[in-house]
């Protein structure tokens, strides 16, 4: 069946380094991508996402794209906050799925000043 | 954006009870809902869909007599934990499919169960 991976962390960075989450997939069908964020104690909130090969998806500083011959979606931003501190969850959407989201394991992030 | 929303927030349990949690979507209709459970530290396993209108569709290894789902209409999936015990405490949380004009996912704020 359809499956995510990511590095699991935790990933510890200081304020203004380079971020870079891995993401890779299995999937059946042609599946959309995303990366959803939870805060400590909140619930899931939409990051970014892309449904189609070498679509870029971007917010808040935040970029993945969506690489079909590698199955990859990793994520990327140039210079982290500690407000970014949280736990980040790479997913996908497959309509051979029911459109169920299947969601990797997880990688919490914490980012020191 | 859509709006998906999940009460309650958080609910304490005793042993041997029945908790209820429900999941509405605000301002579109959603034929299926999806609940997932969250263990500490741990992503999110998908533990049943919701179809409005018939049975839930469960995934392997939940039980379906334990976690009750009821989808009675096009905003609303209640998840009933029956019986409950310790080890189901655990952050629960629903998603339902805005078809109408992003197909996008949206998520409940979760509700954190906890037994005693």
């Amino acid at each position: 069946g359809d499956s995510v991976t990511q590095m699991e962390g935790p990933v510890t960075l200081s304020e203004e380094a380079f971020l870079t989450i891995n993401c890779t997939y299995t999937a059946t069908g042609y599946p959309s991508l995303f990366w959803y964020v939870q805060y400590p104690g909140e619930g899931l909130q939409l990051l970014l996402k892309a449904t189609k090969a070498d679509d870029k998806g971007s917010n808040k500083g935040f970029e993945a794209t969506y690489r079909k011959e590698t199955t990859s979606f990793h994520l990327e931003k140039g210079s982290v906050q500690v407000s970014d501190s949280a736990v980040y969850f790479c997913a996908l959407s497959d309509i051979t799925s029911y459109d169920k989201v299947i969601f990797g394991p997880g990688t919490s992030l914490s980012v020191i000043p | 954006g859509a709006v998906v929303s999940q009460h309650p927030s958080r609910v304490i349990c005793k042993s041997g009870t029945s908790v209820k949690i429900e999941c509405r979507s605000l301002d579109f209709q959603a034929t299926t809902m999806f609940w997932y459970r969250q263990f500490p530290k741990k992503s999110l396993m998908l533990m049943a869909t919701s179809n409005e209108g018939s049975k839930a569709t469960y995934e392997q290894g939940v039980e379906k007599d334990k976690f009750l789902i009821n989808h009675a209409s096009l905003t609303l999936s209640t998840l009933t934990v029956t019986s409950a015990h310790p080890e189901d405490s655990s952050f629960y949380i629903c998603s339902a499919r805005d078809r109408g004009s992003t197909n996008e996912a949206f998520f409940g704020q979760g509700t954190r169960l906890t037994v005693v």
